[in-house]
């Protein structure tokens, strides 16, 4: 059974960046039929998909977060990691990694627990 | 980007009951609609995907419907662990892959 786990720091301070990291188990991340992807959820709000890797190394990326978003992958300890840099409060929600099926539909089959990131001083 | 509405932004409802949540798009999506359901604290978990297709363990009370820019989930017989929040997401011009703001599912 795959599963997605993220891990990171839940507290970051304004104007720093925030790190993450998702490992897969039970499954292979380089896989030719899916994507690997970020999500976010502030308090009380709703879904915002922010990135998406392919094993490759080939990245998409939120419009609106773009300047200040890295995405990467590491096929030999099968994770991936998000970097968010210059956060403010607005940056603080649960952040999910989830994988993305792209055979035909693109639907995000597998989520992590989810890992809840404030930003505060 | 596509914006996708949600409606109605909440919903009361009995076990037993059959209903019916709402999508549309700003734009014509095809079929590329999917269905998420999210527990206070977990995950968000996929049920319906392409519009129609029930994701591998989903129970076969809950449907999708539609094409284009109206989109409907049903489930024909509400069950207690069904009252969540859903929501819907295109994956038609993506990325972005863009959400609705969701349906809450209250216990009436």
């Amino acid at each position: 059974q795959l599963q997605l786990q993220e891990s990171g720091p839940g507290l970051v301070k304004p104007s720093e960046t925030l790190s993450l990291t998702c490992t897969v188990s039970g499954g292979s991340i380089s896989s030719k039929d899916y994507y690997w992807g970020w999500l976010r959820q502030p308090p009380g709000k709703g879904l915002e998909w922010i990135a998406s890797v392919f094993y490759t190394g080939t990245t998409y990326y939120s419009p609106s977060l773009k300047s200040r978003l890295t995405i990467s992958v590491d096929t030999s300890k099968n994770q991936f990691s998000l970097s968010l840099n210059s956060v403010t409060a607005a940056d603080t929600a649960v952040y999910y990694c989830a994988r993305l099926q792209f055979l035909e539909w693109y639907q995000f089959d597998y989520w992590g627990q989810g890992t809840l990131v404030t930003v505060s001083s | 980007d596509i914006q996708m509405t949600q409606s109605p932004s909440s919903l009361s409802a009995s076990v037993g009951d059959r209903v019916t949540l709402t999508c549309r798009a700003s734009l014509p999506i095809s079929t590329y609609l999917n269905w998420y359901q999210q527990k206070p604290g977990k995950a968000p978990k996929l049920l319906i995907y392409g519009a129609s297709s029930l994701q591998s363990g989903i129970p076969s009370r809950f449907s999708g419907s539609g094409s284009g820019t109206d989109f409907t989930l049903t489930i024909s017989s509400l069950q207690p662990e069904d009252f969540a929040t859903y929501y819907c997401q295109q994956s038609y011009s993506a990325p972005p892959y863009t959400f609705g703001q969701g349906t809450k599912l209250e216990i009436k």
